[in-house]
């Protein structure tokens, strides 16, 4: 059973870098033709999808936030990992790790982790 | 941008009775449709994907259909354990990117 754990600073101040780690356990990150994704909700609302990637390096990111987001991978660790840059109090939210994988086209999230709550405060 | 709307946000339904929810895509997204359950203080679970198949371990009470730009998730009979929140999410091919919708919350009536 694969399992998803989001780790990082809970409090960020404004206009630092919001830096989140996924450790995956239950098999290989490398293992399959999976992704490994950042999604986000705020408080009360819904869904971003922040961006993705393949254990290759290859990423794709949500254009609304591509210029403040990096996120690679580590195999040797088995994590992937999330910076976001120049926060402000609008990247207060509840950030999920999620696996991501497709049946023919069509692609979903299958495994996610619990989510950790990331502030955005001075 | 494909941008993915909801409908009803909130529906109220008695336990045992079916619900019906829809979500519309702006543009076509041909299958490429997955629907999520998250219930309060927890991560979204996935229920169905390409617009219609049942993810593993969901009761048959869900089902999928739609494609295109319409879609609707029905639970048959509603249990008490089903009462969250449901989310519809697209994936657009190029550029690639993921959308949710805005979510459709069933209470209890």
């Amino acid at each position: 059973q694969v399992q998803l754990q989001e780790s990082g600073p809970g409090l960020v101040k404004p206009s630092q870098t919001l830096s989140l780690t996924c450790t995956v356990s239950g098999g290989s990150i490398s293992s399959g033709s999976y992704y490994w994704s950042w999604i986000r909700q705020p408080a009360g609302k819904g869904l971003e999808w922040i961006g993705r990637i393949y254990t290759s390096g290859s990423t794709n990111y949500n254009p609304s936030l591509k210029s403040r987001v990096t996120i690679s991978v580590d195999t040797s660790k088995n994590q992937f990992s999330l910076k976001l840059s120049s926060v402000t109090a609008a990247d207060t939210a509840v950030y999920y790790c999620a696996r991501g994988s497709r049946d023919g086209y069509n692609p979903y999230f299958d495994y996610w982790g619990q989510g950790t709550l990331v502030t955005v405060s001075s | 941008e494909i941008v993915m709307t909801q409908s009803p946000a909130t529906l109220s339904v008695s336990p045992g009775e079916r619900a019906t929810l829809s979500c519309r895509a702006s543009q076509s997204v041909s299958s490429n449709l997955a629907w999520y359950q998250q219930k309060p203080g927890q991560a979204p679970r996935l229920l169905i994907y390409g617009a219609s198949t049942r993810a593993t371990g969901i009761p048959a009470r869900f089902s999928g259909s739609g494609s295109g730009t319409e879609f609707t998730l029905t639970i048959s009979s509603l249990q008490s354990e089903d009462f969250a929140v449901y989310y519809c999410q697209q994936y657009n091919n190029w550029p690639p990117i993921f959308t949710f919708g805005p979510g459709t919350k069933v209470d209890i009536k």
